[in-house]
């Protein structure tokens, strides 16, 4: 089945600087890859998609990135703010319909902003 | 629209003892999953849901077990409870033609 391995598994920066986070997958045939922020006692929360067909998206100070050759995608925050202070989470699925939905989910990063 | 409820939010059992988490969406939502969130663990799959009447294993499917009987409800089911399901456990809902999931409040499980 799919593995999706999530790094670093803590990460710290000063409130304005960027934080990146990284996942890899092992299944080719994966084709969905969200993002989930989730705040200390609170439900994971969608926050940015990517699907195969694109390699890049944006909305706002949160980007993804997607290599497909390479088989990992990337998280990026800009100017963060102490309230981007929260576990994220990467997961991967094959997206499609049927069981093929199922998301598998990397371990987690807690990023603390410091103000 | 209520999304996705589950209840209760809190329980303690004592090992041995059965229970059954409450997991309900008002989104005519097809497929449905139970995860159970460990520190450090991420989110693993226990059981998912097609469409009402079918449902199949996921990562951790031991000692659970699920039905779908409507659209509506899935609930999730610890036959004889053990110290390691000592979990929070967050249920989740997708439509057929969207890829987002939607996850439940979540329920913390203690079993002592």
């Amino acid at each position: 089945g799919e593995n999706v391995e999530q790094h670093p598994s803590t990460l710290s920066v000063q409130e304005g600087d960027s934080a990146v986070i990284k996942c890899t997958y092992s299944d080719s045939a994966s084709n969905y890859f969200p993002w989930y922020k989730q705040e200390l006692g609170k439900r994971p929360q969608l926050i940015i998609d990517i699907r195969s067909n694109v390699g890049e998206k944006k909305d706002q100070r949160i980007a993804v990135t997607l290599n497909k050759t390479a088989k990992h995608f990337s998280l990026h925050i800009t100017e963060t703010q102490p309230e981007d202070s929260a576990v994220y989470f990467c997961a991967a699925s094959k997206g499609s319909g049927g069981s093929n939905y199922k998301l598998t989910f990397g371990k987690g990063t807690l990023l603390t902003v410091n103000p | 629209n209520a999304g996705v409820t589950q209840t209760p939010k809190f329980q303690v059992l004592k090992t041995g003892q059965s229970m059954t988490l409450q997991c309900a969406q008002d989104m005519n939502h097809e497929y449905m999953s139970w995860y159970r969130q460990d520190p450090g663990m991420g989110l693993r799959l226990i059981h998912y849901s097609v469409g009402a009447g079918i449902t199949d294993q996921g990562e951790v499917p031991n000692g659970y077990n699920v039905s779908r009987s409507t659209t509506e409800d899935f609930p999730l089911r610890l036959l004889s409870a053990a110290p390691s399901q000592t979990s929070v456990y967050f249920c989740a809902s997708r439509g057929s033609l969207a890829y987002e999931q939607y996850f439940g409040p979540g329920t913390r499980l203690t079993v002592t």
